[in-house]
């Protein structure tokens, strides 16, 4: 199946500070990629659907000042989570589908586990 | 708006006996359905999808489901459990509209027993 790489799998930022999380399709371009965020035991959460070129659509309840994300090329899309404090603390996950074939499956980076101290 | 239930948060099956871990789906339209399977600290991997035809989907490692419109269920099976298929198991429901968004079941975690 196709590969998309998150980057990094780990990181542990201080209180204020911004983490940008990297997610690349490495085999297929993506015009479509997903942000997620999963918290223990618990199912993947819809933060936001990141579409290349354009402004991301972000679900109920989701701060678009505190995650932004960019969709610059058809294979690389970020999420910053800015002046992050302990409750963000969580598993980010992306996903990305193909431009061609609505009918494909996602695909999903490894995640990112993101410790805010 | 689009649904998915998956009843039980953890299914325990003895290793070498058939498992199975259901879903149950809610669309307006014709659904597509897949499975995904997650292992600690990992991202998702995909097991296997229905978009159309056959109701009865084969995926990855040995996994397979039934489509079910009648009882709107796709329940994920595996004729004999390995220890290794222990993991978090999702089922996902995605709309063919728009930004085709991808919606997750709660998960049920899977534990197989030597």
């Amino acid at each position: 199946g196709a590969v998309v790489s998150q980057h990094p799998s780990r990181v542990i930022c201080k209180s204020g500070t911004s983490v940008k999380i990297e997610c690349r399709s490495l085999d297929f371009q993506a015009t479509t990629m997903f942000w997620y965020r999963q918290f223990p035991k618990q199912s993947l959460m819809l933060m936001a659907t990141s579409n290349e070129g354009s402004k991301a659509t972000y679900e109920q309840g989701v701060e678009k000042d505190k995650f932004l994300i960019n969709h610059a090329s058809l294979t690389l899309s970020t999420l910053t989570v800015t002046s992050a404090h302990p409750e963000d603390s969580s598993f980010y996950i992306c996903s990305a589908i193909a431009s061609a074939g609505r009918n494909t499956e996602a695909f999903f980076g490894q995640g990112t586990r993101l410790t805010v101290v | 708006a689009q649904s998915v239930a998956q009843p039980e948060d953890q299914v325990n099956v003895a290793e070498g006996n058939p498992l199975t871990v259901k879903c149950t789906y809610s669309v307006s339209g014709n659904p597509y359905l897949f499975w995904y399977v997650q292992y600690p600290n990992r991202g998702l991997q995909f097991l296997l999808k229905y978009i159309t035809g056959d109701n009865l989907v084969k995926g990855s490692y040995g996994f397979e489901a039934e489509f079910n419109k009648s009882q709107t269920s796709f329940h994920l099976k595996k004729p004999s459990a390995l220890v290794s298929d222990s993991a978090l198991y999702f089922c996902a429901v995605r709309d063919i509209g728009g930004y085709q968004k991808v919606t997750f079941g709660t998960g049920t975690k899977l534990q197989v027993i030597p």
